[in-house]
């Protein structure tokens, strides 16, 4: 079956500081893969996804960036991270297609101070 | 654009009730439907994928009707459990995949 990681689950950073959250995906190839957003009080906002290695679309500007290096990792970065940047990060893989169906990791709490 | 509208935003109902959550949507040009579940501080996890050919589907106590014509889908929960007590989320698929911004549901004892 298809399990996805997510690391790590709890981050602290201070402001100007980097960012690098893992997402891993098992038990399936070439996934599409996504970054998720979710703010406090606010639904979910798409960020990245990748429907291959080294292929990124972005649908949000701003000082994140996202890149696959492997068939089934995903990572999301920042050379300096903002106050509005915390936040809920949530990875998921879908199969793509018509189907379309997604499953999430459990996600990243980021708070920036 | 499309626009996922869920509601009520929150809902509490004693233990036992059966209960209909709605989500409705503005662009019936969709793939699929999928309904998830979170727990505070938790990732989501899939309840029930309904794809556009498709009325309904079930799993256990719960079971989403799709109407895509009239833009509209209901999860129903069967008597109701406090486990059950979580964020219930809709999510449509069409050019790209759009969420709902919630329904929070409290079982009380």
């Amino acid at each position: 079956s298809q399990t996805i990681h997510q690391w790590p689950a709890t981050l602290v950073q201070p402001v100007g500081s980097p960012l690098s959250l893992e997402c891993t995906v098992e038990g399936t190839s070439n996934p599409n893969l996504y970054w998720y957003r979710q703010a406090a009080g606010r639904g979910l906002q798409l960020l990245f996804y990748s429907v291959g290695i080294g292929q990124i679309s972005s649908e949000v500007p701003q000082n994140l960036s996202a890149s696959r290096p492997q068939d089934r990792q995903f990572i999301l970065s920042s050379k300096k991270l903002l106050l509005s940047d915390s936040g809920f990060y949530l990875c998921a893989w879908g199969t793509g297609g018509d189907t379309g169906e997604l499953f999430f990791g459990e996600g990243s709490r980021l708070t920036v101070l | 654009k499309q626009e996922v509208t869920q509601i009520p935003a929150a809902l509490s109902v004693p233990e036992g009730e059966n209960l209909v959550l709605n989500c409705s949507f503005t662009d019936s040009a969709i793939y699929n439907l999928q309904w998830f579940r979170q727990d505070p501080g938790k990732g989501l996890t899939s309840l029930l994928l309904i794809q556009s050919s498709q009325r309904e589907q079930t799993s256990g106590r719960l079971n989403a009707s799709l109407d895509k014509s009239s833009g509209r889908s209901t999860l129903y929960i069967a008597a109701s459990q406090p486990g059950d007590s979580a964020t219930y989320l809709c999510a449509v698929l069409g050019n790209m995949l759009t969420f709902g911004g919630g329904t929070r549901l409290m079982v009380k004892p």
